[in-house]
């Protein structure tokens, strides 16, 4: 069955820090991956995406994530965060036929310190 | 250009009564997905929509939950009767194609007591 495992649910970290957040899929295809963003209170935002093509993809705010096929892996990275990173951040996969099913990890929560 | 809408944005009813959630997709989307998270559970499908037609209602809990999608711009999520463990934030996101980024609404809060 096709799932997504987010390692950390909980990271804390002080500004200026640099965040990788990790995410493993399990899925018997090529597929899409996704980063979405939830600010307290808010809803679900796309951080960045991929399709194909370069493995290394860049998204709003600095965000940007890595596909390793070889370890089923597309971990997201920031070099300096801020205040305003504190969030939920949830990684989802979804195979490229035309099926429309997106999976989610269980979400990561990054708090920032001032 | 103006989001995926949905109402109402928080709802509180009493256990055993209808509870209707409504979404409006983006313009031009033809692909409307909806999703309940919970703390337990997290982000979960529910049922997806492709050209106004339902393609995979797998992940609705139980009977006593329906969607209908009756035109390209409009959807609902019913839940009759409602039960507290129905407590939980439903979202609609819409894409253009299946294969298309989804793109989420606001959220509609529902708490059932």
């Amino acid at each position: 069955a096709q799932s997504v495992s987010q390692h950390n649910h909980h990271v804390i970290l002080s500004e200026a820090a640099s965040l990788e957040l990790g995410c493993n899929y399990s899925y018997g295809g090529t597929v899409n991956l996704f980063w979405y963003v939830q600010y307290p209170g808010q809803h679900l935002q796309l951080l960045l995406k991929y399709f194909s093509g370069d493995p290394l993809v860049k998204g709003i705010k600095g965000f940007e994530a890595e596909f390793i096929k070889s370890k089923f892996s597309f971990n997201l990275r920031k070099p300096s965060v801020q205040w305003s990173d504190t969030a939920e951040y949830f990684c989802a996969v979804r195979g490229s036929g035309n099926t429309g099913k997106l999976i989610f990890g269980q979400g990561t929560t990054l708090q920032v310190k001032p | 250009d103006a989001g995926v809408i949905q109402s109402p944005r928080h709802e509180v009813t009493e256990m055993g009564q209808e509870v209707t959630l409504r979404c409006k997709p983006i313009s031009g989307h033809n692909s409307l997905f909806w999703y309940r998270q919970t703390m337990m559970r997290g982000l979960e499908l529910l049922i997806y929509f492709n050209n106004n037609v339902p393609i995979d209602d797998s992940g609705m809990p139980e009977d006593r939950f329906s969607a209908k999608m009756p035109n390209a711009s409009f959807s609902t999520l019913k839940i009759q009767p409602s039960e507290p463990r129905d407590s939980a934030v439903y979202f609609c996101a819409s894409s253009s194609g299946l294969a298309g980024t989804q793109y989420f609404g606001p959220g509609t809060r529902l708490t059932v007591l």
